[in-house]
């Protein structure tokens, strides 16, 4: 089945500056890549996603890449804020016909920005 | 208003008490999903549900049943908890096909005594 690796599991970066996840994968099936952010008592929440046949989706201050030959991808925030605290999950799933197969999900980063 | 509700939102019980906690969704997905959320593993899928009668089995099924007699309703059944049951459960639902995000409900923290 499918593994999915996600470093660091915390990451403190100063109110301003970046802050990158990254995430590997072990099935080469796998063709759906979301990104969840889950804030202190929430449920999570899906901030981005990409599929296979794109290298990189932005979406404001968020930026996802994703290198299919490594097997990796990676979760990019600029300009932080002190509201980007928060736990995010990486996860990977195949799609079918029928939508997500079953999704694995990294194992968290607890990301802190520091005021 | 579009949503996916848990309940019971917290629980306490014993070992060996079946328990069923009820997932609910108004948005006509056809994809549903019970995760459990532990500290250092982050998200494991217990089951999905593709569609109505249809089930399969995720990451971590053992100890648990689900069903999926409606398209708006997949129930987590617990036939006989344990200790090692005790975990903050999610569901979520999606539609299929183009449209995947999943929509959480609020979870439901278990412990298991």
């Amino acid at each position: 089945g499918e593994n999915v690796e996600q470093h660091p599991s915390t990451l403190s970066v100063q109110e301003g500056d970046s802050a990158v996840i990254k995430c590997t994968y072990s099935d080469s099936a796998s063709n759906y890549f979301p990104w969840y952010k889950q804030e202190l008592g929430k449920r999570p929440q899906l901030i981005i996603d990409i599929r296979s046949n794109v290298g990189e989706k932005k979406d404001q201050r968020i930026a996802v890449t994703l290198n299919k030959t490594a097997k990796h991808f990676s979760l990019h925030i600029t300009e932080t804020q002190p509201e980007d605290s928060a736990v995010y999950f990486c996860a990977a799933s195949r799609l079918s016909n029928f939508g997500n197969e079953k999704l694995t999900f990294g194992t968290g980063t607890r990301l802190t920005i520091i005021p | 208003e579009a949503q996916v509700t848990q309940n019971p939102r917290y629980l306490i019980t014993v070992t060996g008490k079946k328990l069923t906690v009820t997932c609910s969704q108004n948005m006509n997905h056809e994809y549903m999903s019970w995760y459990r959320q532990d500290p250092g593993l982050g998200l494991r899928q217990i089951y999905y549900s593709m569609n109505v009668e249809v089930t399969d089995k995720g990451d971590v099924p053992e100890g648990y049943k689900v069903s999926r007699k409606e398209k708006r309703n997949f129930p987590l059944i617990l036939e006989s908890p344990s200790p090692n049951q005790t975990s903050l459960y999610f569901c979520a639902s999606s539609f299929s096909v183009d449209y995947n995000e999943q929509f959480f409900g609020p979870g439901t923290r278990l412990t298991v005594l």
